[in-house]
Formats: C-alpha cells, sequence, structure tokens
C-alpha cells in the first residue's frame, strides 16, 4: 500500500516547456487535489477532483490543467511554464470531497528558469 | 481567498524546551487541522479538533480550539530532534469545503 504517489520528484523547466505531473493512490479516494507551497505562503489549492470525472478549480489555477484519468490517477499540466511557477507541488487523496484526512504524497520540486 | 496567520513563523529550540505555536484567522472556522512535514515528505495530519474549546492530545502535541472559533493552539512538550520539521495549521469551514493552509511555523531543535 503506496498511498499517493508523485512523479517526478524534482523537474528543470525552461520557460515556455510543457510538462504534466502525475499523480496516483491506492487508497479508493474519491477525492484528489494538487497544491503548490510556497516559501511562508503555506499551501494553495490549484484544482481538485470531487469525484471521478469532475473537476474544478481551487485558488491559484491560472497556468495549470488537470486530468483525472480514471479513479486513481490525477495529473497536473502546465502548457507554457513561467518562472512564477516554480514552487514544490503536492498532489493529495481524500475519501471525499472536503475530507479532513487529506493524504499527501512525497512532492514534486519544480523550477523554471 | 481567507488567510490564516501563523505565528511564530521560525523557532529554534533546545532539546527538552516546550515548544507553542498558533494560528488565527480573520473568519471563523468549524474545523482546524495540525499538520507536520518532514523535509522533503509531503504533510502528515497529527490532530484534528472539531468542536469551539475542544483541547484534544496527541502524545507530546496538544492541540485547542479557540473558543471564537477564530484561532488554534499547538503545543509540543519536551522537544526530541525529531520533531524538526514545519508545522502547518489548516481551518475548514465545513464538511465539504475545502481546506485554507496556514504559512507553516518551521521548528529546529537543538540537541
Amino acid at each position: 500500500n503506496a498511498g499517493v504517489t508523485q512523479t517526478p520528484k524534482f523537474q528543470v523547466l525552461k520557460t515556455g516547456q510543457s510538462m504534466t505531473l502525475q499523480c496516483a493512490q491506492d487508497m479508493n479516494h474519491n477525492s484528489m487535489y494538487w497544491y503548490r507551497q510556497d516559501p511562508g505562503m503555506g499551501l494553495r489549492l490549484i484544482y481538485y477532483s470531487a469525484s471521478e470525472g469532475t473537476t474544478d478549480k481551487g485558488e491559484v489555477p491560472n497556468g495549470y490543467n488537470v486530468s483525472r484519468l480514471n479513479k486513481r490517477e490525477f495529473s497536473l499540466r502546465l502548457e507554457s511554464a513561467a518562472p512564477s511557477q516554480t514552487s514544490v507541488y503536492f498532489c493529495a487523496s481524500s475519501a471525499t470531497s472536503g475530507d479532513r484526512g487529506q493524504y499527501f504524497g512525497p512532492g514534486t520540486r519544480l523550477t523554471v528558469t | 481567498g481567507q488567510q490564516l496567520n501563523q505565528s511564530p513563523q521560525s523557532m529554534f529550540i533546545q532539546e527538552g524546551e516546550d515548544v507553542s505555536m498558533n494560528c488565527t484567522s480573520s473568519s471563523i472556522f468549524n474545523t482546524w487541522l495540525w499538520y507536520k512535514q518532514d523535509p522533503g515528505e509531503g504533510p502528515v495530519l497529527l490532530i484534528a479538533l472539531y468542536k469551539a474549546g475542544e483541547l484534544t492530545s496527541n502524545g507530546r502535541l496538544t492541540a485547542q480550539f479557540g473558543i471564537t472559533r477564530k484561532d488554534s493552539f499547538l503545543n509540543i512538550s519536551a522537544s526530541i530532534p525529531s520533531d524538526v520539521g514545519i508545522y502547518f495549521c489548516a481551518g475548514q469551514l465545513g464538511a465539504g469545503n475545502m481546506l485554507t493552509f496556514g504559512g507553516g511555523t518551521r521548528l529546529m531543535v537543538k540537541p
């Protein structure tokens, strides 16, 4: 039982490049989330998926897209990376939307130069 | 969006000391949560508080849900080196609502 897994762990992009961050959970959770973490800012919600087949914007969605591929997987795409998107990205899952028990992955550290 | 103010931003203490940190909001929450993030890892839930005035312990950790529902406190007693990390508070208005996170308190413990 791996919990929430994320790939890659580290990534460096040049401005304008695109990439997809992958997330998978094996806890049969309905809801999945993408957060970004910046120094002193805590975690800010980018997008979430309350259940398979639905996605909604969070607090900071601009510059990102998401896909809930199936119940297990929720990917985050940067179409044209910008230096302001340099951050640590965390995926999380919970049994239901807004469930207090959100389980986090280990994070992806992204640098955009 | 809503903001949670967490203080202090960082603490450097001696092993064995007690630690206190708090989180305040300009609006009310109906659930308060405390997470710990170890270096290079994702946050892990430590304590959840569901009722104003509630005091809950988890080993050496004790957290309280403020009576006004606008604040919460976390205390760590007799700190040890493995307490090092970033502690986040999070508020939730109600079931089904998203979490709002504070900026974190970075704790460093000197052996």
